[in-house]
């Protein structure tokens, strides 16, 4: 479909292993977000691209975690010496310019052991 | 940023009308009141948004209460298929950031043959 496409839908990695996902969001969208939402909890906002650019990365818990979207399309989600902690599912979610709603993948699940 | 407010958990009968209630007290003038629900295994999906006024679509209808503190998602019919976490959010309407959602902890909605 034309959805929202992230990959990988799970992945396992070892603690302090480095870790990729990737968002392939909906074409023609210039808004792309990046959400983690913990079991039982609400999506948590991470980092929002315009085009290339992050116009918002408040959401980024440290500086182990990078987000890129070099050619205002594709991004990753990079996320460096993992930890337990860490262990989530990390939702893409994409968007027009001036629309009202954002269009969401269905997530990549991450487990760190 | 603050959170919305939602019931933990809700239960309603097949083919009855379903109240979502939500507080949102700190929500600025310009942020929209979202809601998104979300399935098991699944990316929230959009079910409507509005800023003051009731809004109607073939999903739901959404109530906003005159000082926007607070607002109602409303089924008119519920049917098994609309069993899911309901999620009432805030979205920025401005600067940086931008169409951000802010989401809160979510009701889940169990509905009843």
């Amino acid at each position: 479909g034309a959805g929202v496409s992230q990959t990988p839908s799970n992945k396992v990695t070892e603690k302090g292993k480095y870790v990729e996902l990737r968002c392939d969001p909906i074409s023609g969208h210039t808004a792309l977000y990046w959400y983690r939402q913990s079991l039982g909890q609400g999506p948590e906002f991470l980092i929002y691209f315009q085009g290339t650019g992050a116009a918002d990365d408040s959401g980024l818990p440290n500086d182990r975690f990078f987000a890129v979207r070099p050619e205002g399309s594709v991004s990753t989600l990079k996320i460096q010496r993992t930890e337990r902690g860490d262990s989530a599912v990390y939702l893409c979610a994409s968007s027009p310019v001036g629309a009202g709603e954002l269009f969401f993948g269905e997530g990549s699940r991450l487990t760190v052991l | 940023d603050a959170k919305t407010t939602q019931p933990n958990s809700m239960e309603s009968n097949e083919e009855e009308p379903v109240h979502l209630p939500c507080n949102h007290s700190t929500i600025s003038g310009t942020d929209y009141i979202h809601w998104y629900r979300q399935l098991p295994s699944q990316g929230p999906e959009y079910v409507i948004h509005g800023l003051t006024s009731n809004v109607n679509n073939r999903m739901a209808s959404l109530a906003i209460a005159e000082d926007r503190k607070s607002s109602t998602l409303i089924l008119h019919r519920a049917t098994l298929r609309d069993a899911a976490v309901y999620y009432c959010t805030r979205k920025n309407a401005g600067g940086t950031s931008y169409g951000k959602l802010t989401f809160g902890q979510g009701t889940i909605l169990t509905v009843h043959p």
